[in-house]
């Protein structure tokens, strides 16, 4: 197993443009999720997606969207670049998290955005 | 709102201690805690998962404790070595919150030295 898959590893943007980051995982997990991590914040959740066709939002999800077409993808993408959504990204799967239900996540290796 | 609190910020022990990295949690009202560890500029490996109805996991060197009435976990790391510098993150799902949500710690940066 890859395990949880994120590209690219690197990225430079200009204000204004847009690109999607892309995440895979091959252990058949119904929940995926995005987060960023900002020194001085931790993480925080942008969008979670309890399996195919089906996303919300999380506590920070303004200027990025997402879709799920399969179990295996969850891409993001980001409509207009701004610098302050320069970050480390990281997606993570789990089993599906129903309430009541309890298990364990996995992060991928993250991608490194820089809007300029 | 959850907020998860990691105590000590940075720590620098010689080869062969025996730590304890400290998480707390303001609100009890949890589904589970998982212990994570974060090499620089790599992504959050699972270390542990205790659910809430347990007390402790343990993973060879590593051991994990939750006190879910006070709001408390520790880490146990022993006989520590070189290759156990990271940074440590503690997260925890809240009933109530946003599905699936991890609260996360800004994390306990160890350094262990030969």
């Amino acid at each position: 197993n890859a395990g949880v898959t994120q590209t690219p590893k690197f990225q430079v943007l200009k204000t204004g443009q847009s690109m999607t980051l892309q995440c895979a995982q091959d252990m058949n997990h119904e929940y995926m999720s995005w987060y960023r991590q900002d020194p001085g914040m931790g993480l925080r959740l942008i969008h979670y997606s309890v399996g195919a066709g089906i996303t919300d939002q999380g506590e920070v999800p303004n200027g990025y969207n997402v879709s799920r077409s399969t179990t295996e993808d969850f891409p993001l993408r980001l409509l207009s670049a701004a610098p302050s959504q320069t970050s480390v990204y990281f997606c993570a799967s789990s089993r599906n998290q129903g309430f009541g239900d309890s298990y364990e996540q996995y992060f991928g290796p993250g991608t490194r955005l820089t809007v300029t | 709102k959850q907020e998860v609190t990691q105590i000590p910020a940075a720590l620098s022990v010689p080869e062969g201690e025996n730590l304890v990295l400290n998480c707390s949690f303001t609100d009890s009202a949890i589904y589970n805690l998982q212990w994570f560890r974060q090499d620089p500029g790599k992504g959050l490996t699972s270390l542990l998962l205790i659910q809430s109805s347990q007390r402790e996991q343990t993973s060879g060197r590593l051991n994990a404790s939750l006190d879910k009435s006070s709001g408390r976990s520790t880490l146990y790391i022993a006989a520590s070595q070189p290759g156990d510098s990271a940074t440590y993150l503690c997260a925890v799902i809240s009933r109530g919150s946003t599905l699936g949500r991890l609260y996360f710690g800004r994390g306990t940066q160890l350094t262990v030295w030969p």
